[in-house]
């Protein structure tokens, strides 16, 4: 899988967009960008993904740049539930390539 | 709908002691992963299941560690003469179904603490 680079941290106030950065600049063509969560001691939790076009959710927002070479995950509005580690991955989409591997993700901390 | 779950939600035994740990997927996902999380570390992968083929165990840390899939839904994951090192957050994820659903949903973990 190609590599991601996030900051370690963030920390955004409630009610705000929370704009998360993701660089991944050796993404092949074939692979998607997806993030997912996880909160304290809690399983991690998909949230969107996309491969070339901008996505959106019930929960989030993703603004993949034209060169595929960095993305953006957009809380909308913040919440306090919301602090979590958030991880940016580009992966194949199915087979046996398909396991995901996280590496240290970005902290956000939404204040009240 | 329901989701993955898992049990014990956590389980504490001895070091040199086996443990099963089991996964029920969402129905009618034909893929399921093992992963485990230890503390402050991220997610390593430990095996894949996707329909009938071959399980990839290429994440297994030691011939300790097995799985099996029974019927194509619950999963158990064995560890056999525990180690400290084994102690860890166990997560199964399942993906797959009706639409082509890749994206993986994970279940809440195993705590397993060897003493």
């Amino acid at each position: 899988d190609a590599k991601t680079t996030q900051p370690p941290s963030m920390d955004c106030a409630e009610g705000r967009a929370a704009n998360l950065p993701c660089n991944h600049s050796t993404i092949s063509g074939n692979e998607y960008v997806y993030w997912y969560r996880q909160i304290h001691s809690q399983g991690p939790q998909y949230i969107i993904h996309g491969l070339k076009n901008n996505e959106t959710n019930e929960m989030a927002s993703l603004i993949i740049t034209e060169d595929r070479k960095s993305s953006t995950l957009i809380l909308p509005h913040a919440t306090l539930r919301d602090t979590a580690v958030y991880y940016c991955i580009v992966r194949v989409r199915t087979g046996a390539n398909s396991k995901l591997t996280f590496g240290k993700g970005i902290t956000l901390s939404v204040r009240p | 709908g329901a989701g993955v779950s898992q049990s014990p939600s956590n389980k504490v035994t001895e070091k040199g002691k086996d443990v099963e740990l089991r996964c029920d997927p969402i129905s009618g996902h034909t893929a399921l992963y093992w992963y485990r999380q230890s503390l402050g570390q991220g997610l390593e992968f430990l095996i894949y299941f996707q329909g009938n083929s071959a399980p990839d165990k290429s994440g297994l840390p030691s011939d300790r560690f097995s799985a099996e899939r029974t019927g194509g839904s619950v999963s158990t994951l064995t560890i056999q003469r525990t180690q400290q090192e084994d102690s860890a957050v166990y997560l199964c994820a399942s993906s797959g179904g009706a639409g082509y659903r890749y994206e993986q949903y994970f279940g809440p973990g195993t705590r397993l603490t060897v003493t």
